[in-house]
């Protein structure tokens, strides 16, 4: 089975810059999640949609930072613009409905490498 | 603030023995715990999880001890192979998935 698919791997821009990062989350999960993680602070929840619809965005850092989910096999997290301290590997992870079946693991794509200069 | 975080940043051990990697909550709400594994270059892996109702729970090689009294996780993996160098991380539920900065496993050969 697929796993959930991050695009593109690694991306390399200078600060100012519109930087669109991509997911594909697993067929049939509902709840799809975005994290960031640096050396520094770890993995961080930045936002999580449930069936298409975002649930919390309090980890969104500011206002540059802003995310979609226009269908169910489909999700982006934007920044713009972009800056240097938004240097991190991003995540997306999906699982079943949180909802309506609490307890599930997320299953973790392999994550988009940011560098922003 | 509540959270979760682990003991040791690191954690050497002989290929052959076993290894525990420890985690404190510190959310008596908290219902469900995940372990994960992240390997170089990839994202985390679900390794196994244990609902508040149990005290402990085995995998293949892995076993999952649950201490509510003490908020406490432990992850034990028997053998320990050159395949399990990562790191880990314990997650716990319902609070939005806080992860720890992990605990990294070196596996000696």
């Amino acid at each position: 089975d697929a796993g959930v698919i991050q695009s593109p791997r690694h991306e390399v821009t200078e600060m100012g810059q519109e930087v669109t990062l991509r997911c594909k989350p697993i067929s049939g999960h509902n709840s799809l999640f975005w994290y960031r993680q640096t050396m520094m602070r770890g993995l961080e929840l930045l936002i999580y949609f449930n069936n298409n619809v975002p649930i919390d965005d309090s980890g969104m850092p500011e206002d540059r930072f802003s995310a979609k989910m226009p269908n169910a096999s489909f999700s982006t997290l934007k920044i713009q613009p972009s800056e240097p301290r938004d240097s991190a590997v991003y995540f997306c992870a999906s699982s079943r409905d949180r909802q309506t079946r609490a307890n599930q693991p997320q299953h973790f794509g392999d994550g988009t490498r940011l560098s922003i200069l | 603030g509540e959270s979760v975080g682990l003991h040791l940043p690191t954690l050497s051990v002989q290929e052959g023995d076993n290894s525990i990697i420890n985690c404190a909550y510190s959310n008596s709400a908290s219902d469900y715990f995940i372990w994960y594994k992240q390997e170089s270059g990839k994202g985390p892996q679900f390794i196994i999880d244990i609902r508040s109702n149990m005290d402990k729970r085995q995998g293949q090689r892995v076993t999952v001890l649950l201490n509510k009294t003490v908020k406490h996780l432990s992850l034990q993996i028997a053998a320990t192979q050159p395949g399990d160098s990562a790191v880990y991380f314990c997650a716990e539920n319902p609070l939005q998935f806080y992860f720890g900065t992990g605990t990294s496993l070196t596996v000696i050969p």
